[in-house]
């Protein structure tokens, strides 16, 4: 299975604060790599995919970049909203593979 | 607007089967070449991909839990289902299903999830 690892596991950040989460994949996964927010208690939702690709309806702070192994998620001024836990997917090959997920809390 | 409810038992007892059943609403199940999967979550911990199935009913698994599950798919009622035999305490998770675009590659509707423990 390919291993996708995320850093930071959390991070502390304030409104209007830029924030970068990495994912890192074992193996070169070309730019099949999804992200997803995660609130307690809800379904994780598509915030942008095939790397860069912004999901309909998701605000343009965030953006996806990368290709090949390493990846980056940014969120250019984070919103209350925005609290949550993010998650990196591989799609390059099955089985699909989940990073551990970065929490984004309040400083 | 796709939308997506999952249904069935939320405790089963250990060495039973699981049996989860999705409602498609706002969509049919088999148009638009999609791709239905089930994805669950582990109290506190990250996702872990069960598998999808093609409208067409073709079906592509997680090895590490091929020997036990079966995804299926009814279109005469837009719903698609997961079974997991012999189910031991580590399948104990809140599991999803979701809407796979048809590319394979990510899932951009999904159920709000049910919580299935496995207990005697």
């Amino acid at each position: 299975d390919i291993q996708m690892t995320q850093s930071p596991s959390s991070l502390s950040a304030s409104v209007g604060d830029r924030v970068t989460i990495t994912c890192r994949a074992s193996q070169s996964i070309t730019t099949y790599l999804n992200w997803y927010q995660q609130t307690p208690g809800k379904a994780p939702k598509l915030l942008i995919y095939a790397a860069s690709s912004l999901q309909s309806g998701v605000p343009s702070r965030f953006s996806g970049s990368g290709s090949g192994t390493d990846f980056t998620l940014t969120i250019s001024s984070l919103q209350p909203e925005d609290f949550a836990t993010y998650y990196c997917q591989q799609s390059y090959d099955i089985p699909w593979t989940f990073g551990q997920g970065t929490k984004v809390d309040v400083k | 607007q796709v939308q997506l409810q999952e249904s069935g038992p939320g405790l089963v007892k250990p060495s039973q089967t699981l049996s989860l059943t999705c409602t498609v609403s706002g969509g049919s199940i088999s148009s638009g070449g999609y791709y239905w999967s089930w994805i669950r979550q582990h109290p506190g911990k990250g996702l872990e991909w069960i598998g999808y199935i093609y409208y067409s009913g073709s079906t592509y698994y997680n090895p590490s839990l091929k020997s036990r599950v079966t995804i299926s798919i009814d279109t005469s009622k837009n719903q698609f289902s997961v079974t997991l035999s012999s189910v031991t305490s580590a399948d104990t998770a809140v599991y999803y299903c979701a809407r796979v675009g048809s590319s394979g590659s990510w899932a951009d509707y999904w159920g709000q999830g049910t919580l299935v423990t496995v207990s005697s």
